[in-house]
């Protein structure tokens, strides 16, 4: 099974600020890893798929990058709805797997 | 607007089976190509895919899991199902019916249902 490790834990920024969140594989996945948003009480909403490819209705302000075992999500300038739990997800190889999780709180 | 809503009883009792059930609307669970996912949230903790079953009826489910679940699609309802048997504490959980043209990851989801285990 491929474990993801997120970090930071917890990323402390405010509206406005770039924020930049990792995610590391135990193997390669290729490009297969997605990123999540989750807010309390809320589903998961999917932000990008295939390392840098948007999902539906997500604004250009977020972006992915990476390959292999090391993935960053950007989001550009943050709005004061981006603050949530953030998870990254592989699917290079079933058991498909999440990382623990970078919650973004304001500072 | 397809939706989805998983609906089942919040308290079961160890050793028992968990039954949920998510119904679709807004499209068909016969839908050529989609896949219709369960995944769960311990408390408190991170997000665990359960498995899947395809609108041909194939299915896949997360190894560790595997022995204890079963995911079927009832097209005269529109729903999929997920039972998951022998229960512990360790299976409360918010439980997540999910879907997308691809079996892997997911941009459909419901708002999830709080499962406790408890006698």
């Amino acid at each position: 099974e491929i474990v993801l490790t997120q970090s930071p834990g917890t990323l402390s920024l405010s509206p406005g600020d770039r924020a930049t969140l990792s995610c590391r594989a135990s193997q390669s996945v290729s490009i297969s890893l997605a990123w999540y948003q989750k807010k309390p009480g809320q589903a998961p909403r999917l932000l990008i798929y295939d390392t840098w490819n948007r999902a539906g209705g997500i604004p250009d302000r977020f972006s992915g990058s990476g390959s292999g075992t090391d993935f960053t999500l950007t989001i550009s300038r943050l709005a004061p709805e981006d603050f949530a739990v953030y998870y990254c997800q592989q699917y290079g190889s079933s058991p498909y797997t999440f990382g623990q999780g970078t919650k973004l709180e304001i500072k | 607007q397809v939706q989805l809503q998983e609906s089942g009883p919040g308290l079961v009792k160890p050793s028992e089976t968990l039954s949920l059930t998510c119904t679709i609307s807004g499209d068909s669970v016969s839908t050529n190509g989609y896949y219709w996912s369960w995944i769960r949230q311990p408390p408190g903790k991170g997000l665990e895919w359960i498995g899947y079953v395809h609108y041909s009826g194939r299915t896949s489910f997360n190894p560790s899991l595997k022995s204890h679940i079963s995911i079927s699609a009832d097209t005269s309802k529109n729903q999929f199902s997920l039972k998951l048997s022998s229960v512990t504490t360790a299976d409360t959980a918010v439980y997540y019916c999910a879907s997308d043209s691809a079996p892997n990851r997911w941009f459909l989801w419901g708002q999830g249902t709080l499962v406790t285990v408890s006698s």
